[in-house]
């Protein structure tokens, strides 16, 4: 069964700040992986996926995550957080189809000045 | 504009009482997914249609149905609703092995 661990529920970081957020998945084969961020009230948008290729992805907004298959980690970074970056982030796991995804609990972010 | 729709955004029903929430989307998606989403719990998949008239469980589908007849709307049906079903849902659809476009939102409270 594919499972996702967010091991941090909640992050407080100064602006101007990096920022770091963990995600640790279970999975069977090889997952195709994703970042997603909710702001208060909004759908969620997709922050970057990684299914294949250079371990290290870019994704929108400045955020990067890094694929460790012997940690079986996808953590999310970013150099320096602004205001506008509060927000829950989710990682999901999928398979190859990725039809069915599997979230983490998810980690909220607050930043303060 | 490429969006999904859902309506409504927020609803108070009471128990057993029948309600559908409607998802629609005007990107000619193929797949289309209902989520729900509960604090601590993150999202949990409740269906997903592959195409038209194709349908499959996800992990929580008990007490839902859901039907595809046409490819742009894709219904979440609550036959008899109880209060654990009082959630957050997002309805999802994306193309191929794109990124899932997701819906605002349905704020539905059971009591």
């Amino acid at each position: 069964a594919q499972s996702v661990t967010q091991p941090d529920i909640h992050i407080t970081v100064s602006e101007g700040a990096s920022l770091e957020l963990r995600c640790n998945y279970s999975y069977g084969a090889t997952p195709y992986l994703f970042w997603y961020v909710q702001s208060p009230g909004q759908g969620l948008q997709l922050l970057l996926k990684y299914f294949s290729g250079d371990t290290l992805v870019q994704g929108i907004k400045g955020f990067e995550a890094e694929f460790k298959r012997s940690q079986s980690s996808f953590n999310l970074r970013k150099p320096s957080v602004h205001w506008s970056d509060a927000a829950e982030y989710f990682c999901a796991v999928g398979p190859f189809n990725d039809y069915k995804l599997s979230f983490g609990a998810g980690t909220t972010v607050t930043v303060r000045a | 504009e490429a969006q999904v729709t859902q309506n409504p955004r927020y609803l108070i029903t009471v128990t057993g009482k029948k309600l559908t929430v409607t998802c629609s989307q005007n990107m000619n998606h193929e797949y289309m997914s209902w989520y729900r989403q509960d604090p601590g719990l993150g999202l949990r998949q409740i269906y997903y249609s592959m195409n038209v008239e194709v349908t499959d469980k996800g992990d929580v589908p008990e007490g839902y149905k859901v039907s595809r007849k046409e490819k742009r709307n894709f219904p979440l049906i609550l036959e008899s609703p109880s209060p654990n079903q009082t959630s957050l849902y997002f309805c999802a659809s994306r193309q191929d092995r794109n990124q899932q476009f997701f819906g605002p939102g349905t704020r539905l409270t059971v009591l």
